[in-house]
This record gives structure tokens, sequence and C-alpha cells, in this order.
């Protein structure tokens, strides 16, 4: 069974920028969870889908975070402008259930 | 406010020794629980989780966790360490009310020594 896919891995932009991220969740997953994880926190949840709708964005910086999953499959999480505050790791995470959560391996994001 | 807290940064151990990792929890009722481990440049993976039941529950790799309800606690365990379970553990919580809503501690950092 495939994992959580995510890409890119790694990105470097400048403050002011904008950056997109893709995740791919595992097959048949209807729940979708996006975290920010800065360096030396655990994860913080900003967003969860339950197929391609929202049922949690309460920490979701909403004036430069948007996120949105497509046809309740791929979901994209954008940041326009960044700060560099934001330099974090995304995580998302897909599950059947409340059960379980399976973690993609992550994109490190800098902002210089 | 629901919140974890995993009050050790840091634990570092001997290669054989046991290990036990704090995990306290602030809610009203008896959450779901789990235990992540986190190795360098890898998402999470799942150890162990307690819904209900048996308050001693048995994971992954050889590790354990206790629920202790009076102390609102969730302490992970392993009798023997090895090298690879150098890594970092976050305890979360689940709150069972409408969408689940994961809450992960700040994690604990571990070392081992060969």
């Amino acid at each position: 069974e495939a994992g959580v896919a995510q890409s890119p891995r790694y990105k470097i932009i400048e403050k002011r920028q904008s950056v997109a991220f893709w995740c791919n969740p595992i097959s048949g997953h209807a729940t979708l969870y996006w975290y920010q994880q800065i360096l030396g926190q655990g994860p913080k949840l900003l967003i969860q889908f339950q197929n391609n709708g929202v049922v949690d964005d309460s920490q979701l910086p909403k004036d430069r975070f948007s996120a949105e999953r497509l046809k309740g499959v791929d979901s994209t999480l954008k940041i326009q402008p960044a700060k560099l505050e934001d330099s974090a790791v995304y995580l998302c995470a897909s599950s059947l259930d409340f059960n379980e959560q399976f973690f993609g391996p992550g994109t490190r994001l800098t902002v210089l | 406010a629901q919140s974890v807290t995993q009050p050790d940064i840091h634990i570092t151990v001997s290669e054989g020794a046991s290990l036990e990792l704090r995990c306290n929890y602030s809610y009203g009722a008896t959450p779901y629980l789990f235990w992540y481990v986190q190795s360098p440049g890898q998402g999470l993976q799942l150890l162990l989780k307690y819904f209900s039941g048996d308050t001693l529950v048995q994971g992954i790799k050889g590790f354990e966790a206790e629920f202790k309800r009076s102390q609102s606690s969730f302490n992970l365990r392993k009798p023997s360490v090895h090298w690879s379970d150098a890594a970092e553990y976050f305890c979360a919580v689940a709150t069972p009310s409408g969408t689940y809503k994961y809450i992960f501690g700040t994690g604990t950092r571990l070392k081992v020594l060969a």
C-alpha cells in the first residue's frame, strides 16, 4: 500500500514570495490533515478536510495561508506571501477514521 | 482548553537500559491517546494508541504505554532500549467529539548511548 506522498521535500524562498505544497493521501482515506511543525515543537494542525469539505481550519492564518482538496483526493497548501516565521516542516496526513493518522515525509520550508 | 505536556525535552539512556517517557494531558473527559515516533527527515509513525479498556497497551517495536486516569498520564515505556530507538517521540490526544481534533505535545528527543 502506497503511503502519503508530499512534494516538494525541500523549498527555500525569500520572504514575501509565494509557495505551494502538494499532498496525495492514501487511496480511500476520506480525512486529510495539514500540520505545521516548527523546529523544537510538536505538529500543529492547520486544516482538516473530510472528503473535500473543511471541518477545522481554526488555526490556519487565513490572511496568508489557503488550502484546497481537489475532488476529495489530492490537496494543496499555499502560503502567499511568506514570512520568516513560516519556516517549518509542513506535514500532510490522512486517515480512514480517527483510529490512526498516516503521515507523509513532510516538506521543509526555509524562508530567507 | 485541551493540552498535552511532555515535561522532558531531551532524554539520554544507555543501550539496553529501560526507558520511560512522560506525557500528561488536560481534558475534561478521557481523550483518545497516541504515541508517535519521528526519525530524522521522516514523517511520524504511530507506536500505539489507547481508546478504552485495558489501561496497559502494547505497541510496535517493543513499546508499551499505561493510561492512568487519576494522574491524567499516558507514559511510554520500553524495557530495553536499542540504538535504533534514537528519535523524537510525540504524545498526542484526540478529543472524541465531532472532528476528533488532534493535539500534539512538544516532543521528547531520545539519545541512546552505545
